[in-house]
């Protein structure tokens, strides 16, 4: 069975540019999350979709970033316009209910 | 003060030493418990629950003290495959906005 999976793996873009991450989550898997990494800090929530809708966003760290998981599937991050400081792993997870968080690998964005 | 502190490491032990991590929440109404561990550059993956009767997996010991507000875990005999990155994780509500630590880098050395 795959794992939660992400695209870009990396991602390297300028300062004012737009960046969208995208997450599949296990197949069945309603609860889908946006976790973060920043040098230095630890992982940190973003926001929590239960099927479409967002449960919970109060991670999230301004409006530069929207979060959308149309059709309750797959889920993308979107940056606009990405600073210097959103360098970091974005992560996403799924879970079915409140069963145990799966992880993906992480999306590297780095910008310049 | 952070939501969720460990040792800062790095644990530097030979191979079949016995190592332990601790871990302090700030709050007392948190719900679950959990390690979580991390190769390079990898995703954080669920090592074990924490319950506060303690459990055990194999060569694994997780411990949780409510009224200190403190975890731990104890990994014996260690192996060269333990050296990773543990993550004490904490839910304060049932549902998914976990709190992680900083972590704790083991290595384990030949």
């Amino acid at each position: 069975e795959a794992g939660v999976t992400q695209f870009p793996s990396h991602s390297v873009i300028e300062k004012g540019q737009t960046v969208t991450l995208r997450c599949d989550p296990i197949s069945g898997h309603d609860n889908l999350y946006w976790y973060r990494r920043v040098m230095g800090k630890e992982i940190k929530f973003l926001l929590h979709f239960v099927k479409e809708s967002k449960q919970d966003e109060s991670g999230m760290p301004n409006n530069r970033f929207l979060a959308e998981r149309t059709g309750g599937t797959y889920s993308t991050l979107k940056v606009q316009p990405a600073e210097l400081e959103d360098s970091g792993v974005y992560f996403c997870a799924s879970s079915h209910g409140l069963n145990t968080i799966y992880f993906g690998e992480g999306s590297w964005l780095t910008v310049v | 003060r952070k939501e969720v502190e460990q040792d800062p490491g790095p644990f530097n032990v030979p191979e079949g030493a016995t190592v332990a991590f601790n871990c302090t929440y700030s709050n007392s109404a948190s719900q679950s418990f959990f390690w979580y561990r991390q190769d390079c550059r990898k995703e954080p993956k669920l090592l074990m629950s924490v319950y506060s009767s303690g459990n055990e997996d194999g060569r694994f010991t997780a411990q949780l003290n409510r009224a200190s507000q403190y975890i731990s875990l104890l990994i014996r005999d260690s192996k060269l495959s333990d050296s990773a990155t543990y993550l004490c994780v904490v839910n304060e509500l049932r549902g998914g906005n976990l709190i992680f630590g900083k972590g704790t880098k083991l290595s384990v050395k030949p």
